[in-house]
């Protein structure tokens, strides 16, 4: 069955930067690309980027640009994303979501900014 | 501010119909981009409940209905059950800001 499996939950301090995975299985990921999605405690959902495991261009929220990176490891089937310079606001869920539909999501990866 | 925007809340007693709007712009929903509605409940993954193509995933029961018109989308609970209570979200793609947008959700109450 398709599985999206996120790393664990992460803490660290503002101006850090975190690193999450999420390990694809069940389902050719060559044919799919990746979103990312946070959501702050007792917020809504944003769409941080999205990205494919064949090289094309990734697409990433405005708001992210200078500080938001994925990658791809297409030998795993898991995709990263990096966001550097941690700010108290960036204390969120992390979600992956497979695409074009959203279909199938992770479990989420809850980073906590914090002194 | 949400690019799509929905009602903070809906609520109906069991077995009632209840809707979500979504409304959006030319730039989203108007332009005939893909409508997504996604149900969460408290801890978890949001879930799609509709492909476009209006294929339910598995386990996602058919009182559970779509549509679209000009700029604007919703959903459609019917038969409503107590398991219903959640936030849906509603979902498109922008040109103006190639971005996907999500709606700010909707909280629906059972009483």
């Amino acid at each position: 069955q398709v599985q999206l499996v996120q790393s664990g939950a992460e803490m660290k301090k503002p101006g850090a930067s975190v690193k999450i995975s999420c390990k694809t299985s069940g389902y050719n990921f060559i044919s799919h690309y990746i979103h990312w999605v946070r959501q702050a405690p007792g917020q809504g959902l944003e769409w941080m980027g999205m990205i494919t495991f064949v090289g094309e261009t990734p697409g990433h929220a405005q708001k992210f640009q200078d500080r938001f990176t994925m990658t791809t490891d297409t030998s795993t089937g898991t995709v990263y994303m990096q966001l550097r310079g941690l700010r108290y606001d960036d204390t969120a869920v992390y979600y992956c979501a497979r695409g074009p539909s959203f279909d199938f999501w992770g479990q989420g990866t809850l980073v906590t900014v914090s002194a | 501010q949400s690019v799509l925007t929905q009602p903070p809340s809906v609520s109906g007693a069991p077995g009632q119909r209840v809707t979500i709007s979504c409304v959006g712009s030319s730039s989203n929903i108007g332009a005939g981009y893909d409508v997504h509605w996604f149900q969460q409940l408290p801890g978890t993954a949001p879930k799609l409940l509709i492909y476009p193509s209006k294929k339910r995933p598995s386990g996602v029961p058919d009182r559970f209905s779509d549509s679209k018109s000009g700029t604007s989308a919703s959903l459609a609970i019917t038969g409503l059950q107590a398991d219903d209570e959640a936030d849906y979200y509603c979902q498109s793609y922008d040109n103006s800001l190639s971005a996907w947008v999500f709606g700010g959700g909707t909280k629906v109450t059972v009483l």
